[in-house]
């Protein structure tokens, strides 16, 4: 069972580049999501999706595309990558939806991506 | 709109110190409560969760948490912290509404022997 599993681990690009960061989940979770992680500002929520071809906006957006096409994998796309998106990039999964009845909403997350835009 | 806060962005603290982290939230439905650690160099890790019930929950290592609603606030604690204790905190909630799940911004714990 390998749980959240994200693809590159390190990146270097040019501003102007494009590429896509892999995630895949085995764990048959409804719930992905996509964050960055910048010093001093903790987790930011980018996108995220409930379920397969279903995606929403997080609290940054802006400079990222997402799609879900199947449960298990939600890849994020820089289409333009600018020096502000140099970050560590972190993919998570659950169950979806948390209510008492359903505990196990806890979020599993990847290793990471370190993210260097030049 | 859901928010975070963690007050404490750098607590350093001596083993056997006593520490508490606050984290309170911004959102004005249910909510289920998380707090995380991330020790260097790794991802996230679940330190302990809240959904419903007894507002102290208990944790991995020690850790226990206590949510009181009506100050917005879930607050983690440890009686005795050790070294290895050393990492970044992250306090999250999450809303029923949204499903999405909002971290604060921090608190790095340094803990010398």
């Amino acid at each position: 069972n390998a749980g959240v599993t994200q693809t590159p681990k390190f990146q270097v690009l040019k501003t102007g580049q494009s590429m896509t960061l892999q995630c895949a989940q085995d764990m048959n979770h409804e719930y992905m999501s996509w964050y960055r992680q910048d010093p001093g500002m903790g987790l930011r929520l980018i996108h995220y999706s409930v379920g397969a071809g279903i995606t929403d906006q997080g609290e940054v957006p802006n400079g990222y595309n997402v799609s879900r096409s199947t449960t298990e994998d939600f890849p994020l796309r820089l289409l333009s990558a600018a020096p502000s998106q140099t970050s560590v990039y972190f993919c998570a999964s659950s169950y979806g939806q948390g209510t008492p009845h359903s505990p196990n909403t806890e979020a599993f997350f990847g290793q990471g991506t370190r993210l260097t835009v030049v | 709109a859901q928010s975070v806060s963690q007050h404490n962005h750098h607590v350093i603290l001596s083993e056997a110190a006593s520490l508490e982290l606050g984290c309170n939230y911004s959102y004005g439905g249910t909510v289920n409560l998380f707090w995380y650690v991330q020790y260097p160099g790794q991802h996230l890790q679940l330190l302990l969760k809240y959904f419903s019930g007894d507002p102290l929950v208990k944790g991995i290592k020690g850790f226990e948490a206590e949510f009181i609603k009506s100050k917005f606030s879930f607050n983690l604690r440890k009686p005795s912290v050790q070294w290895s204790d050393t990492a970044e905190y992250f306090c999250a909630v999450q809303s029923y509404n949204t499903d999405k799940l909002i971290f604060g911004t921090g608190t790095r714990l340094q803990v010398f022997p």
